[in-house]
């Protein structure tokens, strides 16, 4: 069965201090690898697709990576603005169109 | 570009009432969107994928004729919770699906509804 993990669940960081959020996935084929950011009541902002394993992102102070087991957001120097729920989902070959989420981590950024 | 729009943002109705919610792609045609439920502090749950002119694919335990799913044309699809309950009050979000060149397809959300059943 497609699965996928994240963690931690939260995370609370102080504003510039650099870490890293995971999430493994067990999938029959990996068609597509996606990141979103979430804010509290709104709907999830795309970030990211990486496709195949060794696929390197980046945006701002975030940068996604990819092996054949796990991904990894890299968050460098973050600011409060950088607080939010981020969200992993991978799509599998077989399953068309369908993603399948991570649970989230919930990123809090002290000033 | 990629953007999402659902309305409306949030409805309160009571108990017994139908309520129609409509997502659209403003700046790209979406062949195939998708609904979810997420309650809070959970991740999103797919509720069923639609695809344009043909009837939509529920997950399992959802139900299709409690929430009826209409995409009539390239950039809008619309959900109808029917005789709605408490139970179903949560937050539904709409995605639809850009097509790309690429290896796959990219999903880009909207900003979702806050439905309250009294």
């Amino acid at each position: 069965e497609d699965q996928v993990t994240q963690s931690p669940e939260a995370l609370r960081l102080q504003e510039g201090e650099s870490s890293s959020l995971n999430c493994s996935y067990t999938v029959s084929g990996l068609r597509g690898l996606f990141w979103y950011r979430q804010d509290p009541g709104k709907g999830p902002e795309f970030l990211f697709t990486l496709y195949s394993a060794g696929e390197e992102k980046e945006k701002e102070r975030l940068k996604a990576t990819l092996t054949k087991k796990e991904s990894f957001l890299h968050i460098t120097a973050p600011k409060p603005e950088d607080s939010a729920t981020y969200l992993c989902a991978v799509q599998a070959s077989s399953s068309a169109s369908k993603i399948i989420f991570g649970s989230g981590t919930r990123l809090s950024i002290r000033p | 570009g990629a953007v999402v729009s659902q309305h409306p943002s949030w409805v309160i109705c009571k108990s017994g009432t139908s309520v129609k919610i409509e997502c659209r792609s403003l700046d790209f045609q979406a062949t195939t969107m998708f609904w979810y439920r997420q309650f809070p502090k959970q991740s999103l749950m797919l509720m069923a994928t639609s695809n344009e002119g043909s009837k939509a694919t529920y997950e399992q335990g959802v139900e299709k004729d409690k929430f009826l799913i209409n995409h009539a044309s390239l950039t809008l699809s619309t959900l109808t919770v029917t005789s709605a309950h408490p139970e179903d009050s949560s937050f539904y979000i709409c995605s639809a699906e850009m097509g790309t060149s690429g290896n796959t397809d990219t999903q880009y959300f909207g900003p979702g509804t806050r439905l309250t059943v009294l």
